[in-house]
């Protein structure tokens, strides 16, 4: 089954603590990008990449880290968390149309 | 920069009347529109999409928009709406100039009564 597989789905932290959220797609498209959902402000977008080692920030970039060493994976890392990154998460992969999004991840920062 | 403009926060309408949500963009080169549906604590899905053709786009679950050039405008349609229908309704763009980036709407939060 195609799919975009994001991990944790849900999580609570504390500000300053380093965490990563994964992201997989098993469709071998070359483009993925990461989203956050705020109430009233619809999704922003906070980094793509459009292939291996090529990534570009979006509109939404402060407080984020990407990368991208293989193709399946895109990975969204938060080095040091703040209460203002509280948010629902999508991370989404496209061939040359639509994206394909994941369940998205909730995360809360205290 | 490009932007997409959703008017309404809020559409009611009774089950069995036309259903309309409204979309302006504003993008450099041509667009690539899209219209998602996220039902509550679920992800997006894709209802469909205009890049290059017909105005009138057929998508699934009997939705269809039209792309107006001169108006800027992408409104998402269907003929007689579904209590099953009642959820949040995003469009997007994206851009032959800008194809990594994508912008969402605010979104607009469909309400259908029996």
């Amino acid at each position: 089954e195609a799919q975009v597989t994001q991990n944790p789905r849900y999580l609570i932290t504390v500000t300053g603590k380093k965490l990563t959220v994964t992201c997989s797609q098993n469709m071998n498209h070359e483009y993925m990008s990461w989203y956050r959902q705020d109430p009233g402000l619809g999704l922003r977008q906070i980094y793509y990449s459009m292939n291996v080692e090529v990534t570009d920030k979006g509109d939404v970039p402060e407080g984020y880290k990407v990368s991208r060493k293989e193709k399946r994976n895109f990975p969204l890392i938060l080095e040091s968390p703040s209460p203002n990154q509280t948010s629902l998460y999508f991370c989404a992969s496209r061939n040359t149309g639509e994206l394909f999004f994941g369940e998205g991840s909730r995360l809360t920062v205290l | 920069a490009q932007s997409v403009a959703q008017p309404e926060d809020q559409v009611n309408v009774a089950e069995g009347n036309p259903l309309t949500v409204k979309c302006t963009y504003s993008v450099s080169g041509n667009p690539y529109l899209f219209w998602y549906v996220q039902y509550p604590n679920r992800g997006l899905q894709f209802l469909l999409k205009y890049i290059t053709g017909d105005n009138l786009v057929k998508g699934s679950y009997g939705f269809e928009a039209e792309f107006n050039k001169s108006q800027t405008s992408f409104h998402l349609k269907k003929p007689s709406a579904l209590v099953s229908d009642s959820a949040l309704y995003f469009c997007a763009v994206s851009s032959t100039d800008s194809w990594g980036k994508f912008q969402f709407g605010a979104g607009t939060q469909v309400v259908v009564t029996p």
